[in-house]
């Protein structure tokens, strides 16, 4: 059974610096890993999706690796801002043939950025 | 863009009662999952369907079905309602195969009194 970790729970930063939030699962079979962020009360927004056969991806101030072979994924946030504050899930996919391959998440690392 | 689309947005029912959730999914979009997450817990996996047939199944209580329609739509029902089934309720859907992006939409809260 696949199992998601994130590390930290809670992080606390002044703005302006730069981040990097941890991931880890325990089976390698994946299609591939979403990071998404989560404000609170409110829906999954997806910020990242690596597939399994790349190393990262990069969109703006964010970047995510994935080693998938030791299991384990970051999320590097630069020069953070008040509104990067919310809570951060990496979610990894089921290797499944068809379509509809579930995602397990973990339990989120919750940012604040203090301006 | 279009997103996808949930309703209601929040739902109230007292124990026992039976409540209906929807989706629509993105346009052109042929695979929708559905996750529960429970008050400061991360979102679980309940079932999945792609092209109308299950497609994939996690931890739905037998309470509960689903369905895809063939406009792609679907509808989580669950039955005998709990205060423990009290969550938030997030639809999500992909195309296009089986290494798609994942979208959700902006979940149904539901609420067991």
């Amino acid at each position: 059974k696949q199992e998601v970790t994130q590390i930290p729970a809670a992080l606390s930063v002044p703005e302006g610096e730069n981040l990097v939030l941890n991931c880890s699962f325990t089976d390698s079979a994946i299609y591939n890993l979403q990071w998404f962020r989560q404000d609170p009360g409110k829906g999954l927004t997806s910020l990242l999706l690596i597939q399994s056969s790349q190393r990262e991806q990069t969109s703006g101030r964010l970047n995510a690796s994935l080693d998938k072979s030791s299991g384990r994924s970051t999320l590097y946030i630069a020069a953070s801002q008040p509104g990067d504050s919310a809570t951060y899930l990496c979610a990894v996919r089921r290797r499944q043939e068809t379509s509809g391959s579930r995602l397990t998440f973990g339990e989120g690392t919750q940012l604040t950025v203090n301006p | 863009a279009a997103g996808v689309i949930q309703s209601p947005r929040h739902l109230i029912k007292e124990k026992r009662e039976t409540a209906t959730l929807k989706c629509y999914p993105i346009p052109r979009h042929d695979t929708v999952y559905w996750y529960q997450q429970g008050p400061g817990q991360d979102p679980q996996f309940l079932i999945s369907f792609y092209e109308k047939m299950q497609s994939d199944k996690g931890s739905i209580p037998d309470r509960f079905s689903a369905q895809q329609f063939s406009d792609y739509h679907s509808e989580l029902n669950m039955s005998s309602l709990e205060l423990g089934d009290s969550a938030l309720y997030f639809c999500a859907s992909s195309g296009g195969g089986v290494t798609e992006t994942q979208y959700f939409g902006p979940g149904t809260r539901l609420l067991v009194l």
